[in-house]
């Protein structure tokens, strides 16, 4: 089956740059979709096809992706974005669509 | 407002079925996919199925495959996701989400991200 791997943690100060990757084998040719959970809460679709930001998420948060690793930037993180970061995509065949294991973030 | 509204929650006994209900509302839901999530307690986020409702196209994890199954019910703007045989592996919070579909040059739906969900439902296996 696909996997696609992140870190189980990222810590940074607030105002720093926070980087959580995620690498799968297909992400040269199929996008990832990144989400944020905050705890008790259902997640937010914070980047979309590897790079696009839904209108009402921050600026701040931004997205890329070289080779097989696909990359969150959060510019000056805040505390309020402490949270779980999720990346998703799809293999090669698109049979096998999966969430990445997760990536708590700490900002503090 | 658009949201996803999802049924209460469940408890039930391992081997039975459960079917947790997905409404929609603020929207019509046949330009759309609707994705099913689950999370176990302390774990991450787990992907089963979803439906493309343009095409009626549905696709199943591997893992669930045999016990999973996802329907339409349209009178009620909604979507349903049936669990059978259930096990105490299976307790966890069930989302359900909508994805915005885009055709593509070669005619194929593309997902834009899962841009609303439900509220979530917890389902307890016990005996």
């Amino acid at each position: 089956s696909y996997e696609l791997t992140q870190p189980p943690s990222v810590s940074v100060s607030p105002g720093q740059t926070a980087r959580i990757t995620c690498s799968g084998d297909a992400l040269p040719k199929k996008y990832a979709d990144w989400y944020q959970q905050k705890s008790g809460q259902a997640p937010v679709l914070v980047i979309y096809e590897d790079t696009k930001r839904p209108s009402e998420i921050p600026e701040r948060f931004s997205g890329s992706s070289s080779g097989t690793t696909a990359t969150l930037t959060i510019d000056g993180a805040q505390v309020d974005d402490e949270a779980d970061y999720y990346c998703y995509s799809t293999d090669i065949t698109e049979n096998h669509e999966v969430f990445g294991g997760g990536t708590r973030l700490t900002v503090l | 407002q658009v949201q996803l509204v999802q049924s209460g929650a469940e408890v039930k006994k391992p081997g039975a079925s459960v079917k947790i209900s997905c409404k929609a509302s603020g929207y019509t839901l046949t330009n759309f996919a609707i994705q099913w999530v689950r999370q176990a307690p302390g774990q991450g986020l787990e992907w089963m199925g979803w439906i493309n409702l343009v095409t009626n196209k549905r696709k199943y994890s591997e893992k669930f495959q045999g016990r999973v199954t996802i329907t339409t019910d349209t009178s009620a703007n909604g979507v349903d996701m049936e669990l059978t045989n259930l096990r105490s592996e299976d307790t966890a919070v069930y989302f359900c989400a909508r994805e915005v579909l885009e055709l593509d040059a070669g005619g194929h739906y593309e997902g834009l991200g899962m841009d609303v969900w439900g509220q979530g439902t917890t389902l307890t296996v016990s005996s």
